[in-house]
């Protein structure tokens, strides 16, 4: 089984840089992805990392220490539209023998002006 | 491709009646999983097929859920009888076994399920 651990709220203002955390323990870990969930929509793919370091996509980077068990989504420059909930889900072998990813609860952020 | 195309959106139900939950996945993809989100307890998977096999259904909630994939076009979760507490979103989400896709999952927009 895997244990995913966040922040459950964050607020930040506009412009400004925000680190979001996530710690896990798991067992065959297979990587490590971020998604963007907006309020009343679906979950949308931000990021993969599978070796340790940083992996950067314009305003959004994603972070991977796996001997630490600790991934962190880096966002630059805040705007407004960035207020969602970011999800870290973990990748590991399932129970029915494929790699399959375990979502956390997520952490809502908060843009404000 | 129009991505993963789940229906209905919405579906208001009374506590008894059978609820049926349709899902398209992306054409070419040869993972399918179903979750259910609520406040209370995040995004659950439910269950997930391989090139339309069921692989694991140990997250279902119990025997009132079934789940079938009877080809690569198309899956359905059914929840009969329903009940008040099954009231969530229900997402279907497709993915592609890949070295470049990196299994990447792309979610349908759900259903937004209401049992009274």
């Amino acid at each position: 089984g895997q244990n995913i651990d966040q922040p459950t709220e964050m607020t930040a203002t506009e412009g400004a840089i925000v680190q979001i955390n996530c710690t896990y323990q798991t067992s065959g870990f297979n990587g490590l992805f971020w998604y963007q969930q907006h309020a009343g929509e679906a979950p949308t793919f931000l990021s993969y990392n599978v070796l340790d370091g940083l992996e950067e996509k314009g305003r959004f980077s994603s972070f991977l220490s796996r001997s630490k068990g600790y991934s962190y989504l880096l966002l630059k420059e805040l705007q407004m539209k960035d207020s969602a909930s970011y999800l870290c889900a973990v990748r590991d072998l399932g129970s029915g023998g494929s790699y399959i990813p375990t979502f956390g609860r997520g952490t809502s952020l908060i843009v404000h002006p | 491709d129009a991505g993963v195309i789940q229906s209905p959106r919405h579906e208001v139900t009374e506590m008894g009646q059978e609820v049926t939950l349709r899902c398209k996945p992306i054409s070419g993809h040869d993972y399918l999983f179903w979750y259910r989100q609520t406040m209370m307890r995040g995004l659950e998977l439910l269950i997930y097929f391989n090139n339309n096999v069921p692989i694991d259904d140990s997250g279902m909630p119990e025997d009132r859920f079934s789940a079938k994939m009877p080809n690569a076009s198309f899956s359905t979760l059914k929840i009969q009888p329903s009940e008040p507490r099954d009231s969530a979103v229900y997402f279907c989400a497709s993915s592609l076994t890949d070295r470049v896709a990196k299994n990447i999952q792309y979610f349908g927009a759900g259903t937004r399920l209401s049992v009274l």
